[in-house]
């Protein structure tokens, strides 16, 4: 079965950037979408496609796509972006949707 | 505006059964598949089953196939989880996902709007 890899957490100072990956065998070829999820809270799509936004989703949020890698960029991370977020794409061998294990953003 | 909302959860003793329901409003529901998504304490979210917009293709997880059966009431606007020989390591909470696009271009489609979810906990 298709595995996505996530890094276990991330942390960042307010106002710097946040990178989290999300690893998968030529996942350049994928949809991946991103979610976040505070705490307590049901998950928020971010991102769709790769780079789309969902509107109300601010621009602070991009997002990449490429080779075995997709990228979650946060710039200009506040307080209120500390949650945890998954990546997801849908595996066409398996006919499975597939998440990867989650990255806590901590904002310091 | 979209509403999802999930009902049906408690605790089951291990072997027991259970259905889940999630009442969908505010867009129209016969045209989207849906799915669960179910995430255990402490732990991500896991894809448990999905459900095409009439009803006619279903997909489910390894860990559940088998014993959970999705289903759909399109004239109820509800989608439904029947879980059957719960095991301890079904305790999570259930969220019921909407796709972002509908009939039968989902696949690769992100879910665009989530249930608060209704706890499972199955104990003796």
């Amino acid at each position: 079965s298709y595995v996505l890899t996530q890094p276990p957490s991330v942390s960042v100072a307010p106002g710097q950037t946040a990178t989290i990956t999300c690893g998968g065998d030529n996942i350049g070829v994928k949809r991946v979408h991103w979610y976040q999820q505070r705490p307590g809270q049901a998950p928020v799509l971010v991102v769709y496609d790769d780079f789309d936004r969902p509107s109300g989703i601010p621009d602070r949020f991009a997002g990449s796509n490429s080779g075995n890698t997709a990228t979650l960029i946060v710039s200009r991370v506040e307080a209120g972006d500390e949650a945890d977020y998954y990546c997801q794409v849908f595996d066409y061998n398996s006919d499975h949707w597939v998440f990867g294990g989650g990255t806590k953003l901590t904002v310091l | 505006e979209v509403q999802l909302l999930e009902s049906g959860g408690g605790l089951v003793q291990p072997g027991g059964s259970l259905r889940l329901s999630c009442a969908a409003s505010g867009f129209t529901f016969s045209t989207y598949a849906m799915s669960w998504v179910r995430q255990a304490p402490g732990k991500g979210l896991e894809w448990v089953s999905s459900i095409s917009d009439n009803g006619g293709a279903t997909y489910y997880a390894d860990s559940v196939k088998g014993r959970f059966t999705i289903s759909r009431d399109n004239s109820k606007n509800t989608v439904y989880l029947h879980i059957n020989r719960l095991r301890a390591e079904d305790t999570a909470v259930y969220y019921c996902a909407k796709y972002e696009t509908p009939h039968s271009g989902f696949y690769s489609r992100s879910f665009d709007h989530w249930g608060q979810g209704t706890l499972v906990t199955v104990s003796s």
